[in-house]
């Protein structure tokens, strides 16, 4: 089958810097996103890796092991703002998204 | 903002009863989605569309239909709602689908509630 691992919740403090770990097994690859969700809300698309190695897009840094089936998104400057889920999805051999359960990212003051 | 609007919002709805979802989307994108989301679960898919009258079954479709007789609107039909429908059902679009990258983008919702 295929699968998805996400931690289920971690906290960290406002201002420093948290590593949200994905790990897939699926039927092929081709391409990982990351999505964030406020409560309540649609997600929202953060970050796409198809090649191995780390993308940078301001404050939030996507990395990708194709070999290891393992992604993180790395968020520094932690705001208050932050405060949300984090959704790991893989493009498998068809082009079907299969989605993570989600990290819940809980900051505080 | 993608210009996707699901309606309704919210709805309450009893047991055995038909239920559709509304999705209309103004960015002429060929490809629709319709996901539901529940707690402990990843996103998953229920059906989707890749054009007018073109539609495939997800990994989660007993239990609901689909329709998409225009490029915009997309229905999501619970042909007799059960509790176990009970969940927040996410609309999607893409220009291309997921190939080179392509991002989908998401609706706000739509809470259902079976009872």
């Amino acid at each position: 089958g295929q699968n998805i691992d996400q931690p289920t919740e971690m906290t960290a403090t406002e201002g420093a810097i948290v590593q949200i770990n994905c790990t897939y097994q699926t039927s092929g690859f081709n391409g990982l996103f990351w999505y964030q969700q406020h409560a309540g809300e649609a997600p929202t698309f953060l970050s796409y890796n198809v090649l191995d190695g780390l993308e940078e897009k301001g404050r939030f840094s996507s990395f990708l092991s194709r070999s290891k089936g393992y992604s993180y998104l790395l968020l520094k400057e932690l705001q208050m703002k932050d405060s949300a889920s984090y959704l790991c999805a893989v493009t498998d051999s068809n082009y079907q998204l299969i989605w993570g359960a989600g990290t819940k990212l809980i900051i505080k003051p | 903002d993608a210009g996707i609007t699901q309606s309704p919002r919210h709805k309450v709805t009893e047991t055995g009863t038909p239920v559709t979802l509304r999705c209309h989307q103004t960015e002429n994108h060929r490809y629709m989605y319709w996901y539901r989301q529940d707690p402990g679960h990843g996103l998953r898919l229920i059906h989707y569309s890749y054009g007018v009258k073109d539609t495939d079954k997800g990994e989660v479709s007993d239990g609901y239909s689909v329709s998409r007789s225009k490029t915009e609107d997309f229905l999501l039909t619970l042909e007799s709602a059960t509790s176990s429908q009970t969940s927040v059902y996410f609309c999607a679009i893409s220009p291309t689908g997921t190939e080179g990258g392509n991002t989908i983008y998401f609706g706000e919702g739509s809470w259902l509630t079976v009872v």
